[in-house]
């Protein structure tokens, strides 16, 4: 299953580093998300974007940055995260989601550790 | 907020049938999903209940009770295979999708 890709599978960075996480769906939906998945906890939502806009921001700190130049394009630019930040962050696609029934497609994830 | 609970581990033999249950409490209701995770990979779509009832695709079927806030997944004819984690997910009047903690399945020989 291809559908959603993410790049890269796995990160370790230290506190003061930069990075990017990058992913891409292959669906011709509409709308985005990034999640975090701590172990033993409930997906936590982050980030919406619908038509390349931005729909959602669940209290987010401002060390996660969004960016979504296209509706196949999703990237979580990361900067002075904290050890805490370490997880499983997981990018989805759905065609519509102001429908009950939509469905949405995950990527792989990206495991993140922050040393 | 949205509290959607599901036990954490569940334990089964080959061949047998496992039910996991999902109890929600959320403002609102626009359907109740259930997802499968194997460790390290994407968690895939595979039901998705609106009205009561049972919904049934192949081994795996899915029931709903709204009135009661619950739900359950039935796993029949157990396979190696089906060891995974198992996400219930609600979706509120807002559209938002909440998810459940997650239950770990281990399937045995």
């Amino acid at each position: 299953e291809t559908g959603v890709t993410q790049t890269p599978r796995h990160l370790v960075m230290g506190m003061t580093n930069k990075k990017s996480l990058k992913c891409e769906q292959h669906l011709g939906h509409n709308a985005m998300y990034w999640y975090k998945q701590s172990a033993k906890k409930p997906l936590e939502l982050m980030f919406v974007y619908n038509f390349k806009e931005q729909t959602e921001n669940n209290s987010v700190p401002s060390r996660f940055s969004p960016e979504c130049p296209n509706s196949s394009h999703l990237f979580l630019h990361l900067h002075t995260l904290q050890p805490e930040d370490s997880a499983l962050y997981l990018c989805a696609s759905s065609q519509d989601p102001g429908q009950g029934a939509d469905t949405q497609y995950f990527g792989p994830g990206t495991r993140l550790t922050v040393l | 907020g949205q509290n959607i609970d599901q036990p954490t581990e569940m334990t089964a033999t080959e061949g047998a049938i496992v039910q996991i249950n999902c109890t929600y409490q959320t403002s609102g209701f626009n359907g109740l999903f259930w997802y499968q995770q194997h460790a390290g990979e994407a968690p895939t779509f595979l039901s998705y209940n609106v009205l009561d009832g049972l919904e049934e695709k192949g081994r795996f079927s899915s029931f709903l009770s709204r009135s009661k806030g619950y739900s359950y997944l039935l796993l029949k004819e157990l396979q190696m295979k089906d060891s995974a984690s198992y996400l219930c997910a609600v979706r509120d009047t807002d559209y938002k999708l909440s998810f459940g903690a997650g239950t770990t399945v281990t399937v045995r020989a």
